[in-house]
């Protein structure tokens, strides 16, 4: 059964710190690996979309990196701000059916 | 850009009463999802569909059902509320063919007392 860890559960760093959110899942036969973000008491939005034959994605101050035969992904933050401050959320599709297995998230808060 | 429409952001119902929770998405997209999240349990699957009227239990159908009657729209029933049901549910969506990017719905938090 495919599960999903992220480490640590949270995190706090000063603002312009680069940091790095990790995910790791016990089964690599994946489909793609998607990253989200949640705001309090808010949905989920999606912040890059990884298909299984690709090493990285990025987008603006994110970049994410997946290494399917080691079951891991890392979400890479630049020069963090206060407005990061979210729970990050990775979740893996295992198939083309679209079902996603979500870990528990990684809560930051970057401190101004 | 992809939109997903839940209709209640806040709903308080009885134990007992049936409750309908409603998602829309104006993509035209095929897959359409409902979970449930849980402190401490993360997102869990309650139900999917592929496409109208075509449903599939996720991990926890258990005193759920839906549906769907026309593309855009994918309904989430609680024939009798109970209590364990009081959760923030979410609506997303993605298009069908190659395991696409998932777009969630901002969420409906329901309390059951």
């Amino acid at each position: 059964k495919q599960e999903v860890t992220q480490i640590p559960a949270a995190l706090s760093v000063p603002e312009g710190e680069n940091l790095v959110l990790n995910c790791s899942f016990t089964d690599s036969a994946i489909y793609n690996l998607q990253w989200f973000r949640q705001d309090p008491g808010k949905g989920l939005t999606s912040l890059l979309l990884i298909q299984s034959s690709q090493r990285e994605q990025t987008s603006g101050r994110l970049n994410a990196s997946l290494d399917k035969s080691s079951g891991r992904s890392t979400l890479y933050i630049a020069a963090s701000q206060p407005g990061d401050s979210a729970t990050y959320l990775c979740a893996v599709n295992l198939s083309n059916t679209g079902k996603l297995i979500f870990g528990q998230g990684t809560t930051l808060q970057v401190k101004p | 850009d992809v939109k997903v429409t839940q209709s209640s952001r806040y709903l308080v119902k009885r134990t007992g009463e049936k409750v309908f929770l409603e998602c829309v998405q104006d993509m035209d997209h095929e897959n359409m999802f409902w979970y449930r999240q849980d402190p401490g349990l993360g997102l869990r699957l309650i139900y999917f569909s592929y496409d109208v009227k075509m449903k599939e239990k996720g991990d926890i159908p258990e005193g759920y059902s839906v549906s769907r009657e026309k593309k855009e729209r994918f309904s989430l029933i609680l024939e009798s509320a109970s209590t364990n049901q009081t959760s923030m549910y979410l609506c997303a969506s993605s298009p069908q063919l190659g395991a696409r990017e998932q777009y969630f719905g901002p969420g409906t938090r329901l309390t059951v007392t």
